[in-house]
Parts: structure tokens; sequence; C-alpha cells
């Protein structure tokens, strides 16, 4: 299995800050990778796909990079409505797997 | 707007099957992938497994010998069923949609939650 490592596993930030979070794959991925957004009790959201495109209707404050084992998100100004957690996904190889969170917390 | 919503008990018995429907809306369920991903309350994300537009199948290995999916394309409807549940299988369960095996999930159900509970 592809093993998805996500870091910080939880960060306190103010509203206007950049944030970045990292995620590292056990092997090389391509660009297979995608971000998801979650807040409580409700359905993950799809933020990124192939590693660095936006889906529709996600705001450019949110940008993917990265490629093979090293991957990025960042968040270049930290909006209230941002505060959530977030999941790295591979989607080259099966079975899919996901990393294992970061939360982002206000300070 | 393609939308999908996960059906089923939400209390299963230890022993038995857990058995979810995923109904689809807005569009075909033909021509794509479905998938099940589940989340134990308070933990991180799993995929359980994915049954595709013909009917063919690709679990976890984790769960490989407990679970079954299928596709009825007359109700638009893919299902799950797991059997010899434990609490362990306590989890929310969504249902989601990609267009291919080696692409991203573009639609998600809202999410059932399923306890495991004598």
């Amino acid at each position: 299995d592809i093993q998805m490592t996500q870091s910080p596993s939880s960060l306190s930030a103010s509203v206007g800050d950049r944030v970045t979070i990292s995620c590292r794959a056990s092997q090389g991925i391509s660009n297979y990778l995608a971000w998801f957004q979650q807040k409580p009790g409700k359905a993950p959201k799809s933020l990124i796909y192939a590693a660095s495109n936006l889906q529709s209707g996600v705001p450019s404050r949110f940008t993917g990079g990265g490629s093979g084992t090293d991957f990025t998100l960042t968040i270049s100004s930290l909006q209230p409505e941002d505060f959530a957690t977030y999941f790295c996904q591979q989607y080259h190889g099966y079975p899919l797997t996901f990393g294992g969170g970061t939360k982002v917390e206000i300070k | 707007q393609v939308q999908l919503q996960e059906s089923g008990p939400g209390l299963v018995k230890p022993s038995e099957t857990l058995s979810l429907t995923c109904s689809v809306s807005g569009g075909s369920i033909s021509s794509y992938y479905w998938s099940w991903i589940r989340q134990p309350p308070g933990k991180g994300l799993e995929w359980v497994g994915y049954v595709d537009y013909s009917g063919s199948t690709n679990y976890n290995p984790s769960l490989k010998s407990r679970v079954t999916m299928s596709l009825d394309t007359s109700k638009n409807q893919f299902s799950l069923k797991l059997n010899s549940v434990t609490a362990a299988d306590t989890a929310v369960f969504y249902c989601a949609r990609s267009v291919g095996a080696w692409s991203p999930w573009d639609y998600w159900g809202q999410g059932t939650l399923v306890t495991v509970s004598s």
C-alpha cells in the first residue's frame, strides 16, 4: 500500500495568515494527488486534484503543488471559513489511501 | 447537478451484515466508477472499494473477504454489503463518484453513520 504522511497533524493560525500543509507519499505517485477539506459533521469537499488543479468554485487562495512523493497545500490568506481538517489522498495505486489529516484551528 | 444519497440502517448488530445503498440523481450511473469510503468517529478516511459501470469491483484488501458491492442500473443505485461486522466497523460511510479508476472523486454523498452495537 502507498502510505500518505501529512504534517503537521494540527496547527493554530490567525485570519490572514499563510498556511502550508505537507503530504508525503511512500513511493512516487506522479501528480495523482487530491486535497480535501472537511468540516465537522460534513462530507469531505474536494479542493484540488492532479496535485495542483483547483476544483471549480474553490477560492484561488488555495494552491496545490508538488509531484512524485512530496506535495503541499497552501492557503495564502486564511479566512474564517477555512478552519477545518484537510486530507490528502493518492489515486495512483490501489488501495486508494489518505493522509491522516491536518486540523487547522483558530489561534 | 449530480447528487448522491446514502441510505440504510443506522444500527447493526455484531456479526450481522451492514447494507447500504447510494442513490444517484441528476446523472446516469453508467460510465462511471462508484466508491464507498468510511470514516470511524474522530478518525481518518478509509477507501472501502468501488464498483464500476460494468459491475466490476475492486475492494480494499483489508476488507475484501467481507465486502460485496453491486450496481442496479434500473434504479440508478449501487450498494455495499459488509458482513460479520464488529464495533470496529462503526463509521460514517460515504459514497462517491469518479470518472475512471485513476481519477479523483468529483461528487460525494453527505454520509450516513452506521453504529455496530447489540
